[in-house]
């Protein structure tokens, strides 16, 4: 059994520029969750997908996007980059939708400047 | 609507002394809570589950429908207990700011 993994560790970025972020869940795993965390904050939530399917989103406007595939890895890409998305973006992977216990990756690390 | 607040910042105790981290909510209806912990370089992780009503690490939480808190507690305070605490809430896991716990030697 594998656990969740994040590519890339780091990233630079510059304003305006998009970004695409990757997630690959625990095996077995059908839900993922992305998250924000600023520095000294707690994780805030992006959005949910279950199996390939949106299923809640926190309070981050449309330019904040995602993807799950079949094989439930998963994508965040953020467009239009603004300094304030620098941040540590998270994963989280879980087993349906009782999303009882998630297992979290190590994050990417993003920076813009 | 429901909602989660650690109202402590930063808890300092001393190795050996009891711990408890707060957490209080306000809710209609049942709610979902959890305790997730961060140790140094290592990734967020869950403790406790509310549900569950188990012991880890020599953390329980009990949930006080009462008082609405689930407080975190350990009756002996060790040194590798230092760490970032969260009390989450609600199925999509909704974090706040946390609690970093200190133990001083």
């Amino acid at each position: 059994e594998t656990g969740v993994t994040q590519s890339p560790t780091h990233l630079i970025k510059t304003r305006g520029q998009q970004v695409t972020l990757r997630c690959s869940s625990q095996s077995g795993h059908n839900t993922v969750s992305w998250y924000q965390q600023a520095l000294g904050q707690g994780p805030q939530f992006i959005f949910q997908y279950y199996r390939e399917e949106e299923n809640g989103r926190g309070n981050f406007p449309p330019r904040f996007s995602g993807l799950q595939f079949p094989n439930y890895s998963s994508e965040l890409n953020v467009n239009a980059l603004e300094l304030d998305d620098s941040a540590l973006y998270l994963c989280a992977s879980s087993s349906g939708l009782a999303t009882y216990e998630q297992y979290f990756g190590p994050g990417t690390r993003l920076t813009v400047t | 609507a429901q909602r989660v607040t650690q109202p402590e910042k930063l808890l300092s105790v001393f190795k050996g002394a009891p711990v408890e981290l707060k957490c209080n909510y306000s809710y209609s209806g049942s709610p979902e809570l959890f305790w997730y912990v961060q140790y140094s370089r290592q990734r967020l992780q869950l403790l406790l589950r509310h549900i569950s009503r188990e012991s880890i690490k020599g953390f329980t939480a009990d949930l006080n429908k009462g008082e609405t808190s689930f407080h975190l507690k350990k009756p002996f305070a060790q040194e590798e207990d230092s760490a970032m605490y969260y009390c989450p809430w609600g199925d999509k896991i909704i974090f706040g700011k946390g609690t970093r716990l200190h133990i001083l030697p």
